[in-house]
């Protein structure tokens, strides 16, 4: 069965504590990985496109990472405008399949 | 780039009445485009989704529908609404072939009373 997990469902840090958000998949003829932030009440915002394991992608204080099994999201140093809810997707032929989410809140 | 439209913001309805949700899509021809209902605190899930003009998948049975008049215009009904019809829904746009990531609607937060 297609499906994506996330972990932890909800992270508090300090700013400027340095973690990862997990996000592991199980999908037959994977085409993409995807990043979203969610803000509350609003619609998701894209962050990353990940296609092959071993790739990784930046912007500013996250940087994105992909295996064959999972992909990691590593927020380096964040600040309190970085709390939000990360979605992870995995996309296969005309279907997307997002997780749950990870709910970040940063204290400063 | 692609832009969605979305709209209204919020609503809230009585129980039994009918729905209607719009969503149009600029800067792209021919998308995919997506429904999708947001339960708080939960993941997305899938409702409808159209590849072209009139054709719609409906991935759960619902009390909802929804319809593809044009290219670009994507819209979500109900007939009676129910109280569990409530939530946030999100329309999306994607590429031909899913490699793209999704751009999303600013969502309608639905209550129904």
């Amino acid at each position: 069965e297609d499906q994506v997990t996330q972990s932890p469902e909800a992270l508090r840090l300090q700013e400027g504590e340095s973690s990862s958000l997990n996000c592991s998949y199980t999908v037959s003829g994977l085409r993409g990985l995807f990043w979203y932030r969610q803000d509350p009440g609003k619609g998701p915002e894209f962050l990353f496109t990940l296609y092959s394991a071993g790739e990784e992608k930046e912007k500013e204080r996250l940087k994105a990472t992909l295996t064959k099994k999972e992909s990691f999201l590593h927020i380096t140093a964040p600040k309190p405008e970085d709390s939000a809810t990360y979605l992870c997707a995995v996309s296969n032929f005309n279907k997307f399949y997002f997780g749950s989410g990870t709910k970040l809140n940063v204290k400063p | 780039s692609q832009t969605i439209h979305q709209w209204p913001a919020t609503l809230v309805q009585p129980v039994g009445s009918p729905l209607s949700l719009e969503c149009t899509v600029e800067g792209t021809s021919n998308p995919n485009l997506y429904w999708y209902r947001q339960a708080a605190g939960r993941g997305l899930q899938l409702l409808f989704y159209s590849v072209g003009i009139g054709q719609i998948s409906s991935e759960v049975p619902q009390n909802l529908s929804a319809s593809r008049p044009q290219d670009r215009q994507f819209i979500l009904s109900s007939k009676k609404l129910l109280l569990s019809d409530s939530g946030f829904y999100l329309c999306a746009s994607s590429g031909t072939g899913s490699i793209y990531g999704y751009t999303f609607g600013s969502g309608t937060r639905l209550t129904v009373v």
